[in-house]
């Protein structure tokens, strides 16, 4: 069973461009979460989805950041028209359970120019 | 949101125990306690997690206060590989959100 996937692992955007992030959660999870980690600093949850519906996106900026988790396919975090403040590593986790342990992936790597 | 406290910094020797405090004084009673580590640029490792009582696993062992405001994970012999930032998270049941605290980063002296 293969950990949780994310895809890429180093990203790098120019200011006004879009960076799309993606999760693959473990097999047979139906519960993932989005957080970021700026440099130096600690984890910020942005985002808890269950498959097709955003449960709590209350750490999520309100402009230019979105995700979804499809029916079939991925775990996407979008960032419209990036900026040099969202240079951050961004990590996915997943779960089975809604309280459950949550299993991380290795994390995308965003600097933006 | 309730909000988790923790040390900055803590050091220990290697092979010794080690007992690092969590303050979560406005816990609710849907609130998990989860404890997570995390080694330089790699993501968050599962630690343990509890409720009310306290829970032993083969990594650590999670003491929760009897008026659940405060938590203690312990590692029961450091060593060199425990080194890493040790986060206490709150999850609550209804809603899922996660709140990490700062974390304390954990040095083992040989």
């Amino acid at each position: 069973n293969a950990g949780v996937m994310q895809n890429p692992r180093h990203l790098v955007r120019r200011r006004g461009q879009e960076a799309r992030l993606r999760c693959s959660p473990m097999k047979g999870h139906s519960h993932v979460y989005w957080y970021r980690q700026l440099p130096e600093e600690g984890l910020k949850f942005m985002v808890y989805l269950q498959k097709e519906n955003i449960i709590d996106e209350s750490g999520m900026p309100k402009e230019r950041f979105s995700a979804e988790f499809p029916k079939e396919g991925p775990s996407i975090l979008r960032i419209q028209q990036v900026v040099r403040g969202d240079s951050a590593a961004y990590f996915c986790a997943s779960s089975p359970f809604r309280v459950g342990e949550q299993f991380f992936g290795p994390g995308t790597r965003l600097t933006v120019l | 949101d309730a909000k988790t406290t923790q040390p900055n910094s803590m050091e220990s020797n290697e092979e010794e125990p080690v007992h690092l405090p969590c303050n979560h004084s406005t816990i609710s009673g849907t609130d998990y306690i989860h404890w997570y580590r995390q080694l330089p640029s790699q993501g968050p490792e599962y630690v343990i997690h509890g409720l009310t009582s306290n829970v032993n696993n083969r990594m650590a062992s999670l003491a929760i206060a009897e008026d659940r405001k405060s938590s203690t994970l312990i590692l029961h012999r450091a060593t060199l590989r425990d080194a890493a930032v040790y986060y206490c998270i709150l999850i609550n049941t209804n809603a899922g959100k996660s709140t990490f605290g700062d974390g304390t980063t954990l040095t083992v002296k040989p």
